[in-house]
């Protein structure tokens, strides 16, 4: 199975960027790394993926790590409806993806 | 655009009745997937579909469980007969075949008492 590794908590002010770490050190040369945010009681939303470049979109950004075994997801000006549980996962195309428990991200006023 | 429509989006049964979740993907989408979320185990594929064809149901978790699609706009999940332990949230997605951006339905919070 395809584990990523992430802390299961985080904190962050309102307005601030929100920087959320995730380790694929099994991550193999044709998977992407995806991620995915569940607001309380919603379905989970995907937010970006990438290969191996840098990615940008309305919603985040995606840096990866040269190696690619890590990556971190920026959310750069979080606001209270940024509070969800976070998820990064690594899969191949037409690959199901495995979901772990993700990170907990609190946005505080 | 509408997205992903799931009903019913809560059911209360007893134990032993038969539950039928239903799920509209987005129009286009070629791939279905049934998730089940719980607080113990997270979320969980139970099975997914290709072009109406179920590719793999190795997370469908015994026999009570079952799913079809019989065209590309519609998919049933049933349990029959239900149990306590069945109690959770189930999710349906959809994506474009090959990719693995799935977009959610709102779930069905499913109750059996």
């Amino acid at each position: 199975d395809a584990k990523t590794t992430q802390p299961p908590s985080m904190d962050c002010a309102e307005g601030r960027a929100a920087n959320l770490p995730c380790n694929h050190s099994t991550i193999s040369g044709n998977e992407y790394v995806y991620w995915y945010r569940q607001i309380h009681s919603q379905g989970p939303q995907y937010i970006i993926h990438g290969l191996k470049n840098n990615e940008t979109n309305e919603m985040a950004s995606l840096i990866i790590t040269e190696d690619r075994k890590s990556s971190t997801l920026i959310l750069p000006h979080a606001t209270l409806r940024d509070t969800a549980v976070y998820y990064c996962i690594h899969a191949g195309n037409n690959r199901k993806l495995i979901w772990g428990l993700g990170t907990s991200l609190a946005v505080n006023p | 655009d509408a997205g992903v429509i799931q009903s019913p989006r809560h059911e209360v049964t007893e134990m032993g009745q038969e539950v039928t979740l239903r799920c509209k993907p987005i129009s286009g989408h070629n791939s279905l997937f049934w998730y089940r979320q719980t607080m113990m185990r997270g979320l969980e594929l139970l099975i997914y579909f290709n072009n109406n064809v179920p590719i793999d149901d190795s997370g469908m978790p015994e026999d009570r469980f079952s799913a079809k699609m019989p065209n590309a706009s519609f998919s049933t999940l049933k349990i029959q007969p239900s149990e306590p332990r069945d109690s959770a949230v189930y999710f349906c997605a959809s994506s474009l075949v090959g990719g693995n951006t799935q977009y959610f339905g709102p779930g069905t919070r499913l109750t059996v008492l």
